[in-house]
């Protein structure tokens, strides 16, 4: 049973690029969430998708936008990148019902310079 | 809205016990869960607690009171290999809300 798999492990980009991250939910599991984590810090939630469509959003700007594909993957979406959008981005999925056992992905790991 | 405070850092030798804190405040409140990351890994979920008391799953237990807005995490008989960042989350709607994580150090 393959967990919550994400790609691609590390990326690096330059300011003013735009960045895909992608995130194939555990089996079974048909609700993602996305999660960006500076260094040292909790991990914060940017948005949840749930039958392809966005249920909740964080304290994120525009910039970040996702979508959630009919076999309940997932892509996050950032453009116009800062510096500040260095971070770990943690992709988390669950049974819809289960709302507070969350199974969390490896994370990929953006590097803008 | 939410937030979590949880010691920065504790440290323990292997085969010790330690109990890592965590107050929240929030507006409404279903239960408090908490995660294990080793570095450079994904948050691991290790219990949760809705209703006040004791929880135990081996060698970690977890208790809340939620008269104090408290919680904790216990760990017993410490492996070097528990060292790693350890985190609560309250459920705020759909999504986790964190506290800042504490690590912990196990020294042989």
């Amino acid at each position: 049973d393959a967990g919550v798999t994400q790609s691609p492990t590390h990326l690096i980009k330059t300011r003013g690029q735009q960045v895909t991250l992608r995130c194939s939910p555990k089996s079974g599991h048909d609700t993602v969430s996305w999660y960006q984590q500076a260094l040292g810090q909790g991990p914060q939630f940017i948005f949840q998708y749930y039958e392809e469509e966005e249920r909740q959003r964080g304290n994120f700007p525009d910039r970040f936008s996702g979508h959630q594909f009919p076999n309940y993957s997932s892509e996050l979406n950032v453009n116009a990148l800062l510096l500040g959008d260095s971070a770990l981005y943690l992709c988390a999925s669950r049974i819809a019902g289960a709302l507070d056992t969350q199974y969390f992905g490896p994370g990929t790991r953006l590097t803008v310079l | 809205g939410q937030s979590l405070e949880q010691p920065s850092e504790v440290t323990a030798v292997e085969g010790a016990i330690v109990q890592i804190n965590c107050t929240y405040q929030t507006s409404g409140f279903y239960g408090l869960s908490w995660y294990q990351q080793h570095d450079g890994g994904a948050p691991t979920f290790l219990s949760y607690n809705a209703l006040d008391g004791l929880e135990e799953t081996g060698r970690f237990s977890s208790f809340l009171s939620r008269s104090d807005s408290y919680g904790y995490l216990l760990l017993q008989e410490l492996q070097m290999k528990d060292s790693a960042s350890y985190f609560c989350a309250v459920r705020q709607g759909n999504k986790l809300v964190f506290g800042a994580g504490t690590i912990l150090r196990v020294k042989s």
